[in-house]
């Protein structure tokens, strides 16, 4: 089946920063989304992206399927962006193969 | 707020038990899946019902057993308890039909503690 890898496993910001969180998917996709939970264990949609970009925000995600990988990209985090940030995506099937997640924590 | 209710939040009992999680779909979903998210595991993908009948399985024990109510809900039975069952139980819903957009929305999810 589908493998999804997350990169990278941690990181730390100084508010106001940009970062960039990288999921690899090892086989086409036609489902593919990325989710934040926060310290409360709340799974929070932030976009449902198959293939091309979407921006909300100061979130924007990209996928380039042709080449298996989706890019969520933060600006100018804030500590409510704390959590971990997980892309899942499916092959094939409605069911989710989550990657293991980035956690970010973004300092005062 | 996605639009999914699981009930109960928390939940606390001992080995051996047996328990029963249920969750809601949003309004106009026909599909409901069931995940688990363990220290060691990561998040994993349980079951998925859609309109009431089993559509796909993952990594579910023998000892778990889900099903999908004529009102769509959906409930996750769980028995034989075992200390490595304490988890904490997603339930979301999508459209589940073929050339739209399936889009799943997560509940909030139910704590479950094995003693």
């Amino acid at each position: 089946g589908i493998q999804v890898e997350q990169s990278p496993p941690d990181l730390i910001l100084q508010e106001g920063a940009n970062s960039t969180l990288r999921c690899n998917f090892s086989d086409s996709v036609n489902n593919l989304q990325w989710f934040h939970q926060n310290p409360w264990g709340q799974l929070i949609n932030l976009f449902y992206i198959p293939s091309g970009t979407k921006q909300n925000g100061r979130l924007s995600a990209t996928t380039v399927a042709t080449e298996r990988y989706s890019l969520l990209y933060i600006s100018s985090s804030q500590t409510t962006d704390s959590g971990v940030y997980f892309c899942a995506a499916s092959s094939g099937t409605y069911k989710y193969i989550f990657g293991t997640g980035t956690r970010l924590k973004v300092l005062a | 707020d996605s639009g999914v209710t699981q009930t109960p939040k928390h939940l606390i009992t001992a080995t051996g038990q047996r328990v029963t999680l249920r969750c809601s779909p949003r309004s106009g979903d026909l599909s409901v899946y069931w995940y688990q998210q363990s220290l060691d595991q990561g998040l994993q993908f349980l079951i998925q019902y859609y309109n009431g009948e089993e559509r796909a399985k993952g990594n579910i024990l023998e000892r778990f057993s889900a099903q999908q109510f004529p009102d769509l809900h959906s409930e996750l039975n769980l028995s034989s308890l075992e200390l490595g069952d304490s988890a904490l139980y997603f339930c979301a819903s999508s459209v589940g039909l073929a050339g739209v957009v399936n889009e799943q929305f997560f509940g909030p999810g139910t704590r479950l503690t094995v003693l």
